[in-house]
């Protein structure tokens, strides 16, 4: 059964500060990993997905990679900005519908 | 081109009554996935439909749960004698195709009295 770890579960920086959250997964049996950013009461905008052939994908100031065979993931996010706090989802796609975890919450501090 | 539509985006229920949720996809998909959001918790898969079949319903309740996807017409979630446990978000996201990414919808605020 696939489990999605996210660390940390919370994380407050001050603007400007790069930063950087882990996903891990138990099966690396998978077709893809997203990364979702949810804010309060919104539903998910997805931010980033990598396919299991691919080691990471940028868009802007987000990076993400991907280690399929130690089933780790890790959302970059540089020069942090105040609109950039929102909780930040990891989730797989394998044989079994999205698995999330449980995501990291995010406070830019001004 | 419209996102994934849920209506409504509010609902309080007493105990015992049944709720209706409804998600209309973004266009041209065809695929209908459900999940529920509990407090401080992850989303967990609910269901997974494909126009008229639902194809895996194993994050489903056995009991008092129901979903369906017709047609002609929006996907619809329905819980039936809603207990105060109910109370949660309920998202609906939409896929062209089962491994293509799920653009999900704003959700369901549902509310147990």
């Amino acid at each position: 059964k696939q489990e999605v770890t996210q660390i940390p579960a919370a994380l407050s920086v001050p603007e400007g500060e790069n930063l950087v959250l882990n996903c891990s997964f138990t099966d690396s049996a998978i077709y893809n990993l997203q990364w979702f950013r949810q804010d309060p009461g919104k539903g998910l905008t997805s931010l980033l997905l990598i396919q299991s052939s691919q080691r990471e994908q940028t868009s802007g100031r987000l990076n993400a990679s991907l280690d399929k065979s130690s089933g780790r993931s890790t959302l970059y996010i540089a020069a942090s900005q105040p609109g950039d706090s929102a909780t930040y989802l990891c989730a797989v796609k394998g044989n079994t519908p999205l698995v999330f975890g449980k995501g990291t919450r995010l406070s830019v501090i001004a | 081109n419209a996102g994934v539509m849920q209506n409504p985006r509010h609902l309080v229920r007493r105990r015992g009554q049944e709720a209706r949720l409804r998600c209309s996809p973004m266009k041209g998909h065809s695929h209908v996935y459900w999940y529920r959001q509990l407090p401080e918790e992850g989303l967990k898969f609910m269901v997974y439909l494909q126009k008229e079949n639902i194809i895996d319903e194993s994050g489903m309740p056995k009991e008092r749960f129901s979903a369906e996807f017709p047609k002609e017409g929006p996907s619809i979630l329905r819980i039936q004698q809603v207990v105060r446990g109910d109370s949660a978000a309920y998202f609906c996201a939409s896929s062209p195709g089962q491994v293509q990414p799920q653009h999900f919808g704003d959700g369901t605020r549902l509310s147990i009295l």
